[in-house]
Protein backbone atom coordinates (compact mmCIF):
# COMPACT_ATOMS: atom_id res chain seq x y z
CA UNK A 1 0.00 0.00 0.00
CA UNK A 2 1.24 3.67 -0.88
CA UNK A 3 0.46 4.89 2.85
CA UNK A 4 -1.98 7.78 3.32
CA UNK A 5 -1.82 10.45 0.58
CA UNK A 6 -1.96 14.06 0.94
CA UNK A 7 -2.63 16.61 -1.98
CA UNK A 8 -1.45 19.35 -2.20
CA UNK A 9 1.74 18.89 -0.34
CA UNK A 10 2.53 22.79 0.16
CA UNK A 11 -0.44 25.63 -0.52
CA UNK A 12 0.31 29.26 -0.50
CA UNK A 13 -3.48 31.59 -0.57
CA UNK A 14 -4.25 34.67 0.04
CA UNK A 15 -6.64 35.45 3.05
CA UNK A 16 -10.16 35.36 2.00
CA UNK A 17 -9.63 32.42 -0.69
CA UNK A 18 -11.31 28.89 -0.04
CA UNK A 19 -8.78 26.21 0.65
CA UNK A 20 -9.41 22.33 0.26
CA UNK A 21 -7.42 19.84 1.48
CA UNK A 22 -7.83 16.19 0.27
CA UNK A 23 -6.76 12.56 1.52
CA UNK A 24 -6.70 9.22 1.08
CA UNK A 25 -6.99 6.85 3.41
CA UNK A 26 -5.24 3.40 3.83
CA UNK A 27 -6.82 0.79 2.12
CA UNK A 28 -9.23 -1.09 4.74
CA UNK A 29 -8.80 1.22 7.14
CA UNK A 30 -12.19 2.53 8.73
CA UNK A 31 -11.25 5.65 10.93
CA UNK A 32 -9.93 8.73 9.16
CA UNK A 33 -8.83 11.90 11.05
CA UNK A 34 -7.23 15.08 10.33
CA UNK A 35 -4.77 16.86 12.43
CA UNK A 36 -3.36 20.55 12.65
CA UNK A 37 0.55 21.26 13.67
CA UNK A 38 1.64 24.64 14.91
CA UNK A 39 4.56 25.60 16.96
CA UNK A 40 2.35 26.52 19.30
CA UNK A 41 -0.36 24.58 19.77
CA UNK A 42 1.45 21.33 18.23
CA UNK A 43 -1.06 18.65 16.80
CA UNK A 44 -4.32 19.46 17.50
CA UNK A 45 -7.11 16.50 16.78
CA UNK A 46 -9.61 18.73 14.41
CA UNK A 47 -12.04 15.67 13.43
CA UNK A 48 -12.43 12.17 12.89
CA UNK A 49 -14.74 9.60 10.55
CA UNK A 50 -15.45 6.48 11.36
CA UNK A 51 -16.67 4.17 8.40
CA UNK A 52 -17.40 8.18 6.33
CA UNK A 53 -19.35 9.53 9.01
CA UNK A 54 -17.97 12.50 11.08
CA UNK A 55 -17.74 11.24 15.17
CA UNK A 56 -16.60 14.00 17.15
CA UNK A 57 -15.76 17.72 15.38
CA UNK A 58 -15.18 19.44 18.71
CA UNK A 59 -11.55 20.07 17.40
CA UNK A 60 -12.88 22.13 14.38
CA UNK A 61 -11.83 25.44 15.29
CA UNK A 62 -14.10 27.44 13.74
CA UNK A 63 -17.65 27.54 11.30
CA UNK A 64 -15.12 28.45 9.09
CA UNK A 65 -13.47 24.81 8.93
CA UNK A 66 -15.43 21.71 7.22
CA UNK A 67 -14.66 18.07 6.78
CA UNK A 68 -16.63 15.45 4.82
CA UNK A 69 -15.77 12.27 3.80
CA UNK A 70 -17.60 11.26 0.74
CA UNK A 71 -16.63 7.45 0.46
CA UNK A 72 -14.13 5.18 1.99
CA UNK A 73 -11.56 6.25 -0.06
CA UNK A 74 -11.41 9.85 -0.15
CA UNK A 75 -11.83 13.29 2.87
CA UNK A 76 -11.55 16.80 2.30
CA UNK A 77 -11.01 19.07 4.37
CA UNK A 78 -11.87 22.60 3.29
CA UNK A 79 -11.34 26.38 5.20
CA UNK A 80 -13.27 29.25 3.81
CA UNK A 81 -12.72 31.79 4.18
CA UNK A 82 -9.48 31.50 5.08
CA UNK A 83 -7.26 33.66 7.46
CA UNK A 84 -3.74 33.88 7.94
CA UNK A 85 -3.47 32.21 11.44
CA UNK A 86 -4.68 29.03 9.69
CA UNK A 87 -1.09 28.75 8.43
CA UNK A 88 -0.57 25.32 9.52
CA UNK A 89 0.52 22.13 8.48
CA UNK A 90 -2.70 19.75 8.35
CA UNK A 91 -2.36 16.11 8.59
CA UNK A 92 -4.04 13.50 7.77
CA UNK A 93 -4.02 9.59 9.22
CA UNK A 94 -6.02 6.61 9.20
CA UNK A 95 -6.30 3.37 11.40
CA UNK A 96 -8.13 0.05 11.72
CA UNK A 97 -8.89 -0.69 15.01
CA UNK A 98 -7.62 -3.79 16.54
CA UNK A 99 -8.38 -4.93 20.16
CA UNK A 100 -8.45 -2.08 22.55
CA UNK A 101 -5.42 -0.33 20.91
CA UNK A 102 -5.25 1.74 17.52
CA UNK A 103 -2.44 2.20 15.76
CA UNK A 104 -2.52 5.70 13.04
CA UNK A 105 -0.68 5.94 10.05
CA UNK A 106 -0.07 9.59 9.00
CA UNK A 107 0.44 11.40 5.85
CA UNK A 108 3.10 13.61 4.67
CA UNK A 109 1.25 16.71 5.32
CA UNK A 110 0.07 19.71 3.45
CA UNK A 111 1.63 22.87 4.44
CA UNK A 112 -0.63 25.69 4.19
CA UNK A 113 0.39 29.43 4.32
CA UNK A 114 -2.38 31.70 4.13
CA UNK A 115 -0.80 35.68 3.21
CA UNK B 1 -9.12 13.31 29.54
CA UNK B 2 -5.31 12.37 29.91
CA UNK B 3 -3.06 15.12 29.91
CA UNK B 4 0.47 14.28 28.79
CA UNK B 5 3.83 16.02 29.50
CA UNK B 6 7.12 15.28 28.04
CA UNK B 7 10.62 16.63 28.62
CA UNK B 8 10.87 19.83 25.50
CA UNK B 9 14.27 18.50 24.54
CA UNK B 10 17.40 15.48 25.19
CA UNK B 11 20.89 15.52 24.12
CA UNK B 12 22.23 12.15 23.50
CA UNK B 13 25.81 10.70 21.91
CA UNK B 14 25.82 8.26 19.19
CA UNK B 15 25.83 4.61 20.31
CA UNK B 16 23.95 5.68 24.11
CA UNK B 17 20.56 4.37 25.30
CA UNK B 18 18.44 6.81 25.17
CA UNK B 19 15.09 7.25 27.69
CA UNK B 20 12.38 9.51 27.17
CA UNK B 21 9.57 9.56 29.79
CA UNK B 22 5.82 10.72 29.18
CA UNK B 23 3.81 11.91 31.96
CA UNK B 24 0.06 10.73 32.22
CA UNK B 25 -0.99 11.24 35.95
CA UNK B 26 -4.72 10.88 34.86
CA UNK B 27 -4.09 7.94 32.72
CA UNK B 28 -7.66 6.06 32.57
CA UNK B 29 -7.95 2.39 33.03
CA UNK B 30 -8.56 1.80 28.96
CA UNK B 31 -5.92 4.28 27.93
CA UNK B 32 -3.17 3.00 25.46
CA UNK B 33 0.10 4.46 25.31
CA UNK B 34 1.34 4.73 21.39
CA UNK B 35 4.96 6.55 20.77
CA UNK B 36 5.57 8.53 17.39
CA UNK B 37 8.91 9.57 16.01
CA UNK B 38 8.35 12.45 13.43
CA UNK B 39 11.36 14.06 11.19
CA UNK B 40 11.07 17.75 9.53
CA UNK B 41 8.50 17.52 7.05
CA UNK B 42 6.94 14.62 7.32
CA UNK B 43 4.41 13.05 9.04
CA UNK B 44 4.53 11.27 12.61
CA UNK B 45 5.34 7.81 12.43
CA UNK B 46 4.54 4.78 14.57
CA UNK B 47 7.12 3.31 16.84
CA UNK B 48 5.91 1.42 19.67
CA UNK B 49 2.57 0.80 21.64
CA UNK B 50 1.56 -0.96 24.75
CA UNK B 51 -0.76 -0.63 27.64
CA UNK B 52 1.04 -2.02 30.45
CA UNK B 53 4.28 -3.76 31.89
CA UNK B 54 6.81 -3.84 28.88
CA UNK B 55 6.79 -4.24 25.18
CA UNK B 56 9.93 -4.61 22.90
CA UNK B 57 9.66 -4.82 19.27
CA UNK B 58 12.95 -4.05 16.79
CA UNK B 59 13.34 -0.49 17.17
CA UNK B 60 12.24 0.40 20.76
CA UNK B 61 11.15 -0.81 23.80
CA UNK B 62 8.31 0.72 25.81
CA UNK B 63 8.07 0.53 29.48
CA UNK B 64 4.99 1.03 31.59
CA UNK B 65 4.77 0.77 35.11
CA UNK B 66 1.92 -0.76 37.47
CA UNK B 67 0.36 2.36 38.18
CA UNK B 68 0.48 3.49 34.43
CA UNK B 69 1.12 7.10 35.25
CA UNK B 70 4.13 7.51 33.36
CA UNK B 71 5.45 4.98 30.77
CA UNK B 72 9.01 5.27 29.25
CA UNK B 73 10.34 5.35 25.25
CA UNK B 74 13.90 3.27 24.97
CA UNK B 75 15.66 3.60 22.05
CA UNK B 76 18.62 1.32 21.84
CA UNK B 77 22.13 2.72 20.65
CA UNK B 78 21.25 5.36 19.15
CA UNK B 79 22.44 6.66 15.76
CA UNK B 80 22.40 10.19 14.42
CA UNK B 81 19.15 9.56 11.99
CA UNK B 82 17.35 8.96 14.92
CA UNK B 83 17.41 12.51 15.37
CA UNK B 84 13.93 13.89 15.16
CA UNK B 85 10.56 14.74 17.33
CA UNK B 86 9.17 11.61 19.83
CA UNK B 87 5.58 11.89 20.69
CA UNK B 88 3.51 10.16 22.73
CA UNK B 89 0.01 9.69 22.56
CA UNK B 90 -2.56 8.65 25.38
CA UNK B 91 -5.69 7.42 23.40
CA UNK B 92 -9.06 5.21 24.29
CA UNK B 93 -11.29 3.23 22.24
CA UNK B 94 -14.73 4.81 24.04
CA UNK B 95 -17.59 3.06 23.64
CA UNK B 96 -18.71 2.76 19.98
CA UNK B 97 -16.83 4.74 17.42
CA UNK B 98 -15.60 7.38 19.84
CA UNK B 99 -12.27 8.22 20.53
CA UNK B 100 -9.97 10.17 23.00
CA UNK B 101 -6.70 11.18 22.27
CA UNK B 102 -3.96 13.10 24.04
CA UNK B 103 -0.79 13.88 22.24
CA UNK B 104 1.92 15.25 23.97
CA UNK B 105 3.73 18.35 23.41
CA UNK B 106 6.57 16.01 22.05
CA UNK B 107 10.68 15.74 22.88
CA UNK B 108 13.35 16.84 20.57
CA UNK B 109 16.05 14.31 20.60
CA UNK B 110 19.15 15.08 19.22
CA UNK B 111 21.79 12.66 18.50
CA UNK B 112 25.45 14.32 18.73
CA UNK B 113 28.27 12.43 16.79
Amino acid sequence: DAGVIQSPRHEVTEMGQEVTLRCKPISGHDYLFWYRQTMMRGLELLIYFNNNVPIDDSGMPEDRFSAKMPNASFSTLKIQPSEPRDSAVYFCASSSTQGVEETQYFGPGTRLLVL
Amino acid sequence: LAKTTQPISMDSYEGQEVNITCSHNNIATNDYITWYQQFPSQGPRFIIQGYKTKVTNEVASLFIPADRKSSTLSLPRVSLSDTAVYYCLVGALLGGSARQLTFGSGTQLTVLP
